[in-house]
């Protein structure tokens, strides 16, 4: 299984709204990152997780808190969010060695 | 400061044509990706490199390391290989700088 799955897929969400995004590999990746995609623009590293540990966190505001409960799953809780949050939300995950990075299909998220 | 330069922004080319899109980047690596993303989302690792080549199917990659750049090749181009084409440069383990891409449109 070398797939990494991310849901849901689209998510629409008010401003004064909590909700979260989730992540899940199964290849024994040990690294886990959240990046956001602005239209027509590279992806930006959000957060690093090692071990189950935050190892990287690009100064990224506190209305994103990431999570990773095990070695399989990240999450990505929102809250108060703004409509300049509003992108594509990818995961991605690699494992130790080649430290090759495999995404997700990514969250698209609309923030009203 | 970290920098990766990828050319041409966009790309047009006609089905069967050979296509090269180019990176650059400015300080030494430890390895160099090519990535692959279709409207709509979800990205694709085509190849990872830290030397010489590596050919996948019609895909081509090349590094050179001394001259910090490498090409992406596509031979016999389909309109399926339309996508956005992004490099993307890891400096350490875990941390990874992306070019800007190229957008091809390969035309039947």
């Amino acid at each position: 299984d070398t797939e990494v799955t991310q849901t849901p897929k689209h998510l629409v969400m008010g401003m004064t709204n909590k909700k979260s995004l989730k992540c899940e590999q199964h290849m024994g990746h040990r690294a886990m990152y959240w990046y956001k995609q602005k239209a027509k623009k590279p992806p930006e590293l959000m957060f690093v997780y090692s071990y189950e540990k935050l190892s990287i966190n690009e100064s990224v505001p506190s209305r994103f808190s990431p999570e990773c409960p095990n070695s399989s799953l990240l999450n990505l809780h929102l809250h108060a969010l703004q409509p300049e949050d509003s992108a594509l939300y990818l995961c991605a995950s690699s494992g130790q060695g080649s430290y090759e990075q495999y995404f997700g299909p990514g969250t698209r998220l609309t923030v009203t | 400061k970290n920098e990766v330069e990828q050319s041409p922004q966009n790309l047009t080319a006609q089905e069967g044509e050979f296509i090269t899109i180019n990176c650059s980047y400015s300080v030494g690596i430890s390895a160099l990706h090519w990535l692959q993303q279709h409207p709509g989302g979800g990205i694709v690792s085509l190849f990872m490199l830290s030397s010489g080549k590596k050919k996948h199917g019609r895909l081509i990659a090349t590094i050179n390391i001394q001259e910090k750049h490498s090409s992406l090749h596509i031979t016999a181009s389909h309109p399926r290989d339309s996508a956005v084409y992004i490099c993307a440069v890891r400096f350490g383990y875990q941390k990874v700088t992306f070019g800007t891409g190229t957008k091809l449109q390969v035309i039947p």
